[in-house]
């Protein structure tokens, strides 16, 4: 049974570029969520998707978009990039359509630095 | 502003002893607590979730839970070096999303 898998591992940008991250969730779930995590301190939500839309958003710019598609995989865009979007980026997957209260499983992450 | 606290630590405790987590939560009505351990470099990993008060069990971990007080636990028996992480407390209203506290680094010395 696969896990949440997250492509790259990790990414070098600069200043003002454009970057994409991808998720797969694990096998059996619909819904993704994406977190920032900065060093040393716990992860801060991004948004979830749920049936290729948008659910939530925690509190991030617009330059943080992201997208679902048809096999419940998700990509997460960050325009403009700054020195402080430089994090461990974290996919989550869990199965809202269960009923269950909502486990999450996190993928390995992409580590984004922006010098 | 809902908020998650907890000790940064870091919590050292020997091999063999008792290492006792805490986190207090601001939002009364969350109805799901879950306990994620990460290594450096590594991402969280699910340990334990707990949603009615009480204790919860599984293996060496007990999960404590007191929503009058709004208070969650974990509690790791025989502790292991190879137990040393970052413990995560994160705490939901059911469907909606997570919100961590900032961690408590554990060391376990052996």
């Amino acid at each position: 049974d696969a896990g949440v898998t997250q492509s790259p591992t990790h990414l070098i940008k600069t200043r003002g570029q454009q970057v994409t991250l991808r998720c797969s969730p694990k096998s059996g779930h619909d819904t993704v969520s994406w977190y920032q995590q900065a060093l040393g301190q716990g992860p801060q939500f991004i948004f979830q998707y749920y049936e290729e839309e948008e659910r939530q958003r925690g509190n991030f710019p617009d330059r943080f978009s992201g997208h679902q598609f048809p096999n419940y995989s998700s990509e997460l865009n960050v325009n403009a990039l700054l020195l402080g979007d430089s994090a461990l980026y974290l996919c989550a997957s869990s199965p809202l359509t269960s009923g269950s209260y909502n486990e999450q499983f996190f993928g390995p992450g992409t580590r984004l630095t922006v010098l | 502003q809902k908020e998650v606290e907890q000790n940064s630590g870091p919590l050292s405790v020997p091999e063999g002893a008792i290492a006792s987590l805490n986190c207090t939560y601001s939002d009364r009505v969350s109805q799901s607590f879950f306990w994620y351990r990460q290594y450096s470099g590594k991402s969280p990993e699910l340990i334990m979730s707990i949603y009615s008060n009480g204790d919860k069990e599984d293996g060496r971990f007990t999960a404590q839970l007191n929503k009058a007080s709004q208070y969650v636990s974990l509690l790791i028996r025989d502790s292991q070096p190879s137990d040393s992480a970052t413990y995560l407390c994160a705490v939901a209203n059911y469907g909606q999303n997570f919100v961590f506290g900032p961690g408590t680094r554990l060391s376990v010395l052996p």
